[in-house]
């Protein structure tokens, strides 16, 4: 069985960083794209960011760019997302999901989702 | 990027009856890689279709997927009290993968 548990989240002040974590099992975890996909308070899910299965090869979503990178530990089969100079915007339920090994796919697995809060 | 468009927002209806929720995309989906996603309050999204027309494992018979291009629509044939909730078509044709904006499902 799948199992995704993030952890990371918190109240953080504009500007101020946090690094969410994402530990996986159930899974062979280095073959698989890792997704973050977060959720604002009462809004619609938006993508964030993803890291191919060897870590070499990573994609932004525009509006994170810069600020965040995602990051991972197969030995830890772990996936990380360093959020740096955050704003009010990014405040929002970030979960992880893992995507398929080679091309694009639907979203099968969830976390519970770790709650990120910006604000003074 | 691919916008998603969603109606109606709201939805209402009673249990047994039938609910159809559309999904318009900006540009066609040539691969019609188009999935359905259910979510209730404080849980994670569900799969519910992949491929637009497939069911995902577990996914009762009574949801269906269809449609083709850029038009694309969720299918419940007969509601149950649990299937009230908020449903989020994804497209993942082109990069980045997008959402649409939610249709609530309530209960009339």
């Amino acid at each position: 069985e799948v199992q995704l548990v993030e952890s990371g989240g918190g109240l953080v002040q504009p500007g101020g960083s946090l690094k969410l974590s994402c530990a996986a099992s159930g899974f062979t975890f280095s073959n698989f794209w890792m997704n973050w996909v977060r959720q604002a308070p009462g809004k619609g899910l938006e993508w964030v960011a993803n890291v191919r299965g060897d870590g070499r090869y990573t994609q932004y979503f525009d509006s994170v760019k810069g600020r965040f990178t995602i990051s991972r530990d197969n030995a830890k089969n772990s996936v990380y997302l360093q959020m740096n100079t955050l704003r009010v915007e990014d405040t929002a339920v970030y979960y992880c999901a893992p995507g398929a090994p080679v091309g694009a796919t639907s979203y099968v697995s969830w976390g519970q989702g770790t709650l990120v809060t910006v604000s003074s | 990027e691919i916008v998603l468009t969603q109606s109606p927002g709201t939805l209402s209806l009673s249990p047994g009856e039938r609910a159809t929720l559309s999904c318009r995309a900006s540009q066609s989906l040539g691969r019609n890689y188009l999935a359905w996603y259910q979510q209730k309050p404080g849980q994670a999204p569900r799969l519910l279709i992949y491929g637009a027309s497939s069911r995902a494992a577990g996914i009762p018979d009574r949801f269906s997927g269809s449609g083709s291009g850029t038009d694309f629509t969720l299918t419940l044939s007969r509601l149950e009290p649990e299937d009230f909730a908020v449903y989020y078509c994804q497209q993942y044709d082109h990069a980045p993968d997008t959402f649409g904006q939610g249709t609530k499902l309530e209960i009339k």
